[in-house]
Formats: structure tokens, C-alpha cells, sequence
């Protein structure tokens, strides 16, 4: 059964990092895409960017560029995705979801509740 | 960015009937291996979304036959043969060709009427 377990709601300031992890059940980390989405709210749905399987090479959005910094920890299987220079319309639900090379996203974790707020 | 169009907005369905959403792409979504990397989510309210279709209309595991994908290209259409109240929420396509970025449609949802 495929498992993507999020960290708990971060409440962040303005201008602060919040970094979200995602732990992934058995190979996923080696064998698939990571993706990192983001869900505003009342809003749908918004690529940030993906951690290869291979070689664990990053692809980010340009809109996150400078921004935001996704890694891995193969030994404990958990992905972690940091976001810099927080603001309030970065408040959002943020979703780590893994997906093979052609369809890219299949499996989504529960996601994270990220607030921003003074 | 390939912009992924959905209509309607909002679809009131009554129990029982049938259902039908649309999804357009800015750009033809046919890769060069042969395959067309279309996606269909549902996100139930409060759950994260869950992948019902790929590459068109290949149905995920688990995924009742009362849902069905279409099209090709452009234009693709995503269709319940008969409501049923679980199916209410959002739905979403999704291109997975032409990146970065993956890109979304801006969701359709569904209500009971």
C-alpha cells in the first residue's frame, strides 16, 4: 500500500521558512517522481516542483525559484520541501504526491496546513 | 505555462443522471513516445485528491466503470454515466507533458441537486 505521511499544520510570520516533510512507504523516493503541489484556499491546484528518482535532481516551477529548496533523505525514506521569505499568500495546503515518469502524479499525501500570518 | 481549461465552473447533477466535463489544453498533450499524458483527479471535500484517470482514459485501480475519459490533442472530456453521491466534489485535469510546470485545470465541481 502506498503511503506519503505529511508533517503536522505550521503556523509561520511573514518573511520566515517553513520546511514540510513527507515520508514515503518502502521505494517510492528511488523509484518515483516527488512532487511537491500547493492548494490555496478555496483555490486549485499548483505545481511547485519534483525530486527525480535516479539521481534526485530537482525541477522547480519558475514561479518558486529562489524560493524553495526540495530535498530527500533516502536512508529514512522522508522528502522535505523549504520555503523561504514566507507570505500571507502563501498560506496554503501543501501536498507532497509521488508519480511515475510519464503521468508524474498518481498518489498524494494528506497534506500540510501552512499559515501565514503576522 | 500549457493552460488547461475545464468547463463548466459547476455542474448541479441529479442522483442518478449523467455527468460531463471538459478539459482543454493550450497545447497538444501527444508525446513523442506515442502516449497522451492526460489526468483525471476527484478531490472529495477536506481529502486530498485522488487520480481516477491517465494518459486519456485508462481507469486507476478501484475506480468504478461509471467513469470514463475521452480525447485526444486538445480536448477531452470526462464523463459519469450516473451520479452517485460519493461522487461529489472537485474535479481536476492535469497535463504531464509540457514542463515545467505541470499545470491544472481550475476544477469543476460537482453537486448533488
Amino acid at each position: 500500500q502506498v503511503q506519503l505521511v505529511q508533517s503536522g499544520a505550521e503556523v509561520k510570520k511573514p518573511g520566515a521558512s517553513v520546511k514540510v516533510s513527507c515520508e514515503a512507504s518502502g521505494n517510492t523516493l528511488t523509484d518515483y517522481y516527488l512532487n511537491w503541489v500547493r492548494q490555496t484556499p478555496g483555490q486549485g491546484l499548483e505545481w511547485m516542483g519534483w525530486i527525480t528518482p535516479n539521481t534526485g535532481d530537482t525541477v522547480y516551477a519558475q514561479k518558486f525559484q529562489g524560493r524553495v529548496t526540495m530535498t530527500r533523505d533516502t536512508s529514512s525514506s522522508t522528502a522535505y520541501m523549504e520555503l523561504s521569505s514566507l507570505r500571507s499568500d502563501d498560506t496554503a495546503v501543501y501536498y507532497c504526491a509521488r508519480g511515475e515518469s510519464g503521468d508524474k502524479i498518481d498518489y498524494w499525501g494528506q497534506g500540510t496546513l501552512v499559515t501565514v500570518s503576522s | 505555462d500549457v493552460v488547461m481549461t475545464q468547463s463548466p465552473l459547476s455542474l448541479p447533477v441529479a442522483l442518478g443522471q449523467p455527468a460531463s466535463i471538459s478539459c482543454r489544453s493550450s497545447q497538444s498533450l501527444v508525446f513523442s513516445d506515442g502516449n497522451t499524458y492526460l489526468n483525471w483527479y476527484h478531490q472529495r471535500p477536506g481529502q486530498s485528491p485522488r487520480r481516477l484517470i491517465y494518459k486519456v482514459s485508462i481507469r486507476d485501480s478501484g475506480v468504478p466503470d461509471r467513469f470514463s475519459g475521452s480525447g485526444s490533442a486538445t480536448d477531452f472530456t470526462l464523463k459519469i454515466s450516473r451520479v452517485e453521491a460519493e461522487d461529489v466534489g472537485v474535479y481536476y485535469c492535469m497535463q504531464a507533458i509540457h514542463w515545467p510546470p505541470l499545470t491544472f485545470g481550475g476544477g469543476t465541481k460537482v453537486e448533488i441537486k
